[in-house]
Formats: C-alpha cells, structure tokens, sequence
C-alpha cells in the first residue's frame, strides 16, 4: 500500500528557533500534499494544502510566514516553523494524495505525525 | 459546503459488546466517506471508506460502516469489541474525491473489560 513518512517523529527545540519537519512519499507520486495539526484531545486542523512546484495554500488564520511549506518534488513536501514559541507546540500530521485519475486518488495516506515540543 | 457531526465524544462499551459509533455529514455534492482510527500519539490509519457502489462498506478489524444518503449519515459498526478497539475515531467527509477532506471531532471508544 501506499506509505507516508515524517522526520523527525519528535522535536524539542527552545523558543526562537526554527524547526523543519520532513514528509515523504515512499511509493507514490503525491502531487499534493496537506498539513494538519492537532492540538490535545481535538480533531486535525488543516493547515495549508500544496502542490508539487507551487505555492501553498494557507487556510484562513494560518500565518504564512510562520509556517513555510515546501514542495519540491513529487515525493517530498516540508514544514518550516519559523521563530517558534511554545504555543507552536503541538502534533502535526501530513498527508499526501495522488491526482485524480490514479488508481489511489480515493484516499489521502496520513503520514505517523511529528510531535514539536518548544520550551 | 460539507461539514461532519459525530455524536458522542466518547463511547465506553464491555469487552464483547456492539460498538456503534456515530457520523451524520452535509454536503452539497455526493460525498466520498471515510473511517479513520487513530492511537495515541500516531498518524491516522482508514477503517474504510464510501465512494460510489455498494453502501455497506467492510473495513479492516471486522469494522464496518453504511452510507444511508436519506439520513446524511455514516455510523461506523463492529459487532465485538475487543480491547485493542480502544482509540480516537475520526469520521471525515470529501466533495467526489478525498482531496478535501473535512473531519468530525472524533470519538474517543474506551473498552471495559
């Protein structure tokens, strides 16, 4: 089946830093991918939607330039939190989706998550 | 527009017994459903999903789900629960396709034994 993957599954950094997270197709092409996060106890929260090449599409409230996407290739989109504070700390989750058309296109695969912790 | 209700945030059931899980959904086109589990601290794992065809839809671990359009819902079912049922689960739903899904608030399923 198709495999997603996030590195690295958790972070601790201090306040002010910069933290990249990766996330990866392992056997599919994903020509977009999507980044959650998930705060204690709640459902995911839909960060922002990009697709390979492009800019990504920020959902409302969500501060772009604190949160960079990147989605250079078909198989590999990251997640930049810039200057995090502790209230970055949170779980995030990506998923990827293959175009329409494919034999996969009916289901986004969810990467395991990465766990950010900022003191 | 879609939108996904699930009632219930947690559902306690014995060792055993049926697990119903609850999830009415709106959307003004026909939907894609989906089942997702989740276990503390993972990524989300499908039960099983709703496209077109057959509306009782079989999923993994002996779940099972059936889309009744009439009623907007998609109840998740498994006869016997079993410990290892014990997670979060997530309903979602997706206009034609799973490119935009928008998800429920989950249930979190706690089972006695």
């Amino acid at each position: 089946g198709a495999v997603v993957s996030q590195h690295p599954s958790w972070v601790i950094c201090k306040s002010g830093t910069s933290v990249k997270i990766e996330c990866r197709s392992l056997d599919f092409q994903a020509t977009t991918m999507f980044w959650y996060r998930q705060f204690p106890k709640q459902s995911l929260m839909l960060m922002a939607t990009s697709n390979e090449g492009s800019k990504a599409t920020y959902e409302q409230g969500v501060e772009k330039d604190k949160f960079l996407i990147n989605h250079a290739s078909l198989t590999l989109s990251t997640l930049t939190v810039t200057s995090a504070h502790p209230e970055d700390s949170s779980f995030y989750i990506c998923s990827a989706w293959e175009r329409e058309g494919s034999f996969l296109y009916n289901e986004q695969f969810f990467g395991p998550g990465t766990r950010l912790t900022v003191l | 527009a879609q939108s996904v209700t699930q009632l219930g945030s947690h559902v306690s059931v014995s060792e055993g017994a049926l697990v119903l899980l609850r999830c009415n959904y709106s959307s003004s086109v026909p939907p894609y459903l989906f089942w997702y589990v989740q276990y503390p601290n993972q990524g989300l794992q499908l039960l099983l999903k709703y496209t077109t065809g057959a509306t009782l839809v079989k999923g993994i671990n002996g779940f099972e789900a059936e889309f009744k359009k009439s009623e907007t819902s998609f109840h998740l079912t498994k006869p016997s629960a079993h410990m290892s049922d014990a997670a979060e689960y997530f309903c979602a739903v997706g206009p034609r396709s799973a490119r935009q899904l928008t998800f429920g608030s989950g249930t979190q399923l706690t089972v006695l034994p």
